[in-house]
């Protein structure tokens, strides 16, 4: 198994150019989840989606869009990038238990917006 | 406002010393805590997690927490640190309500030989 997967590793755009970063994972969990890292800030929630076709906001939804078309696969999308987004973005997936679920972290994306 | 707080921003610490994390939460009700910890350069990995019984949980490589659920609080410990415990070091919390996992700002610890 993968795991949980990301791609690109690494991007550099301009403001105002778009781009969407990919997440996978074989694992066939439900949730799957998007993440801002910033220094001193630790991780912040994005958009996040409960199953297939399924997407909720989170703590910081503003300027990104998500789909999630396949069970396998959820993308962020920047329509227009801005400095402020200048971040380290990981996504994780989990599957629920009755009494929790485990979060599994990708290996992320840094992005750079000039 | 739901949140997560880690007390130390840095810390700073010898090898074979030993490590104590403070993590607290203000959720009220039933919630899955979680250590995570990211080496340079790498992604969060899970060092351990506690949703029901024993409140004392192992973990990876040596480390252990413990949850008092009357303090709110699940501090991580680990009785003598190597050199290559050097990372940072995220306390997470889930409430039973919710999906999505908050984090504590983290905690950058550094072992020097």
């Amino acid at each position: 198994n993968a795991g949980v997967t990301q791609t690109p590793k690494f991007r550099v755009l301009k403001t105002g150019q778009s781009m969407t970063l990919l997440c996978a994972q074989d694992m066939n969990h439900e949730y799957m989840y998007w993440y801002r890292q910033d220094p001193g800030m630790g991780l912040r929630l994005i958009h996040y989606s409960v199953g297939e076709g399924t997407t909720a906001k989170g703590e910081v939804p503003d300027g990104y869009n998500v789909s999630r078309l396949k069970k396998q696969n959820f993308l962020l999308g920047l329509e227009s990038a801005a400095p402020s987004q200048t971040s380290v973005y990981f996504c994780a997936s989990s599957y629920t238990t009755l009494i929790g679920d485990t979060q599994y972290f990708g290996p992320g994306t840094r992005l750079t917006v000039l | 406002a739901q949140s997560v707080s880690q007390h130390n921003h840095h810390v700073i610490l010898s090898e074979a010393a030993s490590l104590e994390l403070g993590c607290n939460y203000s959720y009220g009700g039933t919630v899955n805590l979680f250590w995570y910890v990211q080496y340079p350069g790498q992604h969060l990995q899970l060092l351990l997690k506690y949703f029901s019984g024993d409140p004392l949980v192992k973990g990876i490589k040596g480390f252990e927490a413990e949850f008092i659920k009357s303090k709110f609080s699940f501090n991580l410990r680990k009785p003598s640190v190597q050199w290559s415990d050097t990372a940072e070091y995220f306390c997470a919390v889930r409430g039973n309500s919710g999906y999505a996992l908050n984090f504590g700002k983290g905690t950058s610890l550094l072992v020097t030989p």
